[in-house]
């Protein structure tokens, strides 16, 4: 069995700030790591994913997310907010074998104060 | 317009009714995922089907919740007599299973109300 904690139900931050959402997993199995982003009254969207090779995976819109093996995170992180990142954000994992079912964590919304 | 798509976007329901829910994968992808999102939680997984075959439910699925794929393409999700514990976000996505890295593509959701 595998599972995600984002230990940050909210997060406020200024514009032009710089933001860190966390994420741990925690899995018996190697696995495939992903952030998605969730728009109000909208579906999912993928930002970033890690399936191996190098720890520092960038995604879209600037944001990036480094895999740490040791102490089973995945933390997002941006230099520089903008107001339109304003949304909710998903950490989630699944094996790297099988047909991957998705877990996802219980998500982290991003506020950016202008 | 090659995402997927699910219809509908919102329903309103009373107690005790039935509902059904339709989602069209991307065209190419053998793999259908339904997850339900309660307020305040992620997504949880639901089932599987690969191409007509439901591969795996959850213990979410209460009897009351079917889901059937018949031709592999389109797949629809009842929930018959519904409770007000049944309002939540139902997601659907798919993914193109052919080994290693599966990306699932998510629809916008069906929102279920239930008064």
């Amino acid at each position: 069995a595998q599972s995600v904690t984002q230990l940050d139900s909210q997060v406020p931050v200024f514009e032009e700030a710089p933001v860190e959402l966390r994420c741990n997993y925690s899995s018996s199995v190697s696995v495939y790591l992903f952030w998605y982003v969730q728009y109000p009254n909208q579906g999912l969207q993928l930002l970033l994913k890690y399936l191996s090779g190098s720890t520092l995976v960038k995604g879209i819109n600037g944001f990036e997310a480094e895999f740490n093996k040791s102490q089973t995170s995945f933390h997002l992180r941006k230099p520089s907010v903008h107001i339109s990142d304003t949304a909710e954000y998903f950490c989630a994992v699944t094996n790297s074998g099988g047909y991957q079912k998705v877990t996802f964590g219980t998500g982290t919304k991003l506020q950016v104060i202008p | 317009d090659t995402g997927v798509s699910q219809d509908p976007r919102h329903k309103i329901t009373k107690r005790g009714q039935n509902v059904t829910f339709r989602c069209d994968p991307i065209s190419e992808h053998n793999r259908l995922y339904w997850y339900r999102q309660t307020l305040g939680q992620g997504p949880e997984f639901l089932t599987y089907f690969q191409n007509e075959a439901q591969l795996e439910k959850s213990r979410l699925l209460s009897d009351r919740f079917s889901a059937e794929r018949p031709k592999g393409s389109f797949s629809t999700l009842e929930i018959q007599r519904t409770e007000q514990g049944d309002s939540a976000m139902y997601l659907c996505a798919s993914s193109l299973g052919a080994g290693g890295y599966n990306e699932q593509f998510f629809g916008p959701g069906t929102r279920l109300t239930v008064l």
